[in-house]
């Protein structure tokens, strides 16, 4: 099975910052990974699938980027409703999850 | 409007049988770009997925739990359903059901229920 690896497990920016979220897949998965995003007692957001195309109402600022084994979710401009957890899942074979990245206020 | 929702017991005996069903209203259950799957996360931990169905009723299982296993799909009821068997303390979790489109992701989830795992 795929393992999806994370980093950094927590991230602490401030409004306005750019900020950078890593996976790393065990082996390649081409292009099917996704990201999402997870506030507290809600269920998670999809923002970008394919590694780079931004789900339908997605703000612009979150983009997406990588192919093979490493990936890339970036944050531009971040914003007050951006801190939240952030996850990304391979759907190249069967369905794997990374740890998860939180985003905090400085 | 596509909607999934989650439903089962709240609380569950340890090495009892934990069953979930999930029903989904605007979208068809063989829609034929479509699979759909449970995820769980325990409390303070991220998401793990358990199995999945696809539109043709291939049913996939995560390795780490496929031992105690079984997700069914019923496409008159347009619901599909999760039963993990002997459960313990570690099985608790907020449960979610959710579509997956081929090539896109999970892009519709339900809003999760909690089971609890305790005598």
């Amino acid at each position: 099975d795929i393992q999806m690896t994370q980093s950094p497990s927590t991230l602490s920016a401030s409004v306005g910052d750019r900020v950078t979220i890593t996976c790393r897949a065990s082996q390649s998965i081409s292009s099917w990974l996704a990201w999402y995003q997870q506030k507290p007692r809600k269920a998670p957001k999809l923002l970008i699938y394919k590694a780079s195309s931004l789900e339908s109402g997605v703000p612009s600022r979150f983009s997406g980027s990588g192919s093979g084994t490493e990936f890339t979710l970036t944050i531009s401009n971040l914003q007050p409703d951006d801190f939240a957890t952030y996850y990304c899942q391979q759907y190249s074979n069967t369905w794997t999850f990374g740890q998860g990245t939180k985003v905090e206020n400085k | 409007q596509l909607q999934l929702q989650e439903s089962g017991p709240g609380l569950v005996k340890p090495s009892e049988t934990l069953s979930l069903t999930c029903t989904v209203s605007g979208d068809s259950l063989s829609s034929s770009d479509c699979s759909w799957g449970w995820i769980r996360q325990p409390p303070g931990k991220g998401l793990e997925w358990i199995g999945s169905i696809t539109y043709s009723g291939s049913i996939y299982y995560n390795p780490s739990l496929k031992s105690r296993v079984i997700v069914s799909g019923d496409t008159s009821e347009n619901q599909f359903s999760l039963r993990l068997t002997s459960v313990t303390a570690a099985d608790t979790a907020v449960y979610y059901c959710a579509r997956h489109r081929f090539g896109v992701g999970l892009g519709v989830w339900g809003q999760g229920t909690t089971v609890t795992v305790s005598s």
